[in-house]
């Protein structure tokens, strides 16, 4: 699993409400990313980062910001959540080495 | 913008037979990676395959890539039942150096393997 882990797993909020999703990983990697997974679409990029401080916007950024204060943290924020946010939301990161992309749990978001 | 478009969107075969799934691209990459994800859960890594490589295997998967026609297929021999899962190719068209090395998804193959 690469050592990734999100925080929640589940949540329901609240339209208009802030939320935070959480990734965490433990392997010093320097590309982090947010993907969003709904049926028909399969998973879009959010917002990615690569390295501290540095994040930059993906496929669906509108409603969602992100930051990265230290190397193992990625935070993904609704700032203020609307019903079509209603996702499951998975983290992921990038083996400098092989390449290849590592995904984390997942986070299912219901905004009622 | 869907880079990676899986066919077939549904497979169902019996316990063990083969299953090839396709995936199409549009612009140059640099990797295809493809991934399973049983429903409900999260989505495992299975392989990757560099866009100067023609072939792959890992245990009874076996990828191709075919750059000139944009294409890659992913044969799982002798299946199981708990094959059954969703197949997805994914395809990071970034070069080394530059970039944001994302990976662009198809929306996948539901694979069925009845035993």
């Amino acid at each position: 699993d690469a050592g990734i882990t999100q925080s929640p797993r589940h949540k329901v909020t609240e339209t208009g409400t802030p939320v935070t999703l959480r990734c965490h990983q433990t392997e010093n990697h320097r590309y982090m990313y947010w993907y969003r997974q709904d049926p028909g679409h399969g998973l879009r990029l959010i917002h990615y980062s690569y390295g501290v401080k540095d994040t930059d916007k993906g496929e669906v950024s509108d409603g969602y910001s992100v930051s990265r204060s230290k190397t193992e943290d990625f935070l993904l924020t609704l700032e203020s959540a609307t019903s079509s946010q209603t996702s499951v939301y998975f983290c992921a990161i990038r083996d400098r080495k092989s390449y290849e992309q590592y995904f984390g749990p997942g986070t299912r978001l219901t905004v009622t | 913008s869907q880079q990676g478009e899986e066919d077939p969107q549904a497979l169902s075969i019996q316990e063990g037979e083969n299953a090839t799934m396709n995936c199409s691209y549009k612009t140059s990459i640099n990797n295809l990676q493809w991934y399973r994800q049983n429903s409900g859960r999260g989505l495992v890594h299975l392989i990757l395959i560099r866009s100067n490589e023609r072939e792959k295997h890992s245990g009874r998967l076996r990828v191709t890539l075919d750059t000139s026609k944009k294409s890659s297929s992913l044969l799982i021999t002798a299946s199981r039942a708990a094959d059954t899962a969703s197949y997805f190719c994914a395809t990071d068209a970034s070069y080394s150096g530059a970039g944001s090395y994302q990976l662009t998804f198809g929306k996948g193959t539901k694979l069925s393997v009845i035993p």
